[in-house]
């Protein structure tokens, strides 16, 4: 089954620890997306990426970083200059060409840090 | 830049009745626009979209949603509300950048609750 898998569902730090969000996809998609979710506050862009070894900052950027070695893996770090990074974190891929193609999104990883 | 507005946060309805979700957008060029629905604690899964051509889209789950220019407007109805159909719903419309890339710009969702 072709899809995105995010590891852990649940993960918990200590605050001032950098952690490691992954994100891997089977679906031969190019570009992909790291998304932060808040309580009314819809989906916020991180990082995204078009293609491997490029990657543009998105609207929230500060405090995370992201690397593209493969196609199909797109892990994000929190980093601990990042000053509220209890969230939940969405990772999507999506094909690209000169069609429209939708976002596909994996379950979310609920970061909890104290 | 590409903006949604989705208005309220909450939206309840009775389980037979009509739902319908308000999204207003803002872009500079003929849009893409996207529902998305999440169940707790879940991703996103895509209901429906619209891209170009008819303006009224169907999705899954008896969904579908009517583009209007006019009102720069792309809401979300279904005739009759059923229990399952309790989530968040968000809205979204494409972003286009001058290099190729393209990313999506989110309303703020809104959540549906289906009462018995």
């Amino acid at each position: 089954d072709g899809g995105i898998t995010q590891s852990p569902k649940y993960l918990f730090r200590k605050e001032g620890q950098n952690v490691t969000l992954s994100c891997e996809q089977n679906l031969n998609h190019d570009a992909m997306y790291w998304y932060r979710q808040d309580p009314g506050q819809g989906l916020r862009l991180i990082y995204y990426s078009q293609i491997v070894n490029d990657f543009q900052k998105g609207d929230i950027a500060e405090g995370y970083s992201v690397s593209r070695e493969k196609k199909e893996s797109f892990p994000l770090t929190v980093t601990s200059a990042q000053k509220n990074p209890t969230a939940f974190y969405l990772c999507a891929s999506r094909r690209t060409g000169l069609a429209v193609y939708e976002q596909y999104f994996g379950p979310g990883t609920r970061l909890t840090v104290t | 830049a590409q903006s949604v507005t989705q208005l309220g946060s909450h939206v309840s309805v009775s389980e037979g009745a009509l739902v319908l979700l308000r999204c207003n957008y803002s872009s500079s060029v003929p849009p893409y626009l996207f529902w998305y629905v999440q169940y707790p604690n879940q991703g996103l899964q895509l209901l429906l979209k619209y891209t170009t051509g008819a303006t009224l889209v169907k999705g899954i789950n008896g969904f579908e949603a009517e583009f209007k220019k006019s009102e720069t407007s792309f809401h979300l109805t279904k005739p009759s509300a059923h229990m399952s159909d309790a989530a968040e719903y968000f809205c979204a419309v494409s972003d286009r950048e001058a290099g190729g890339s393209e990313k999506l710009v989110f309303g703020k969702g809104m959540k549906l609750t289906v009462n018995p």
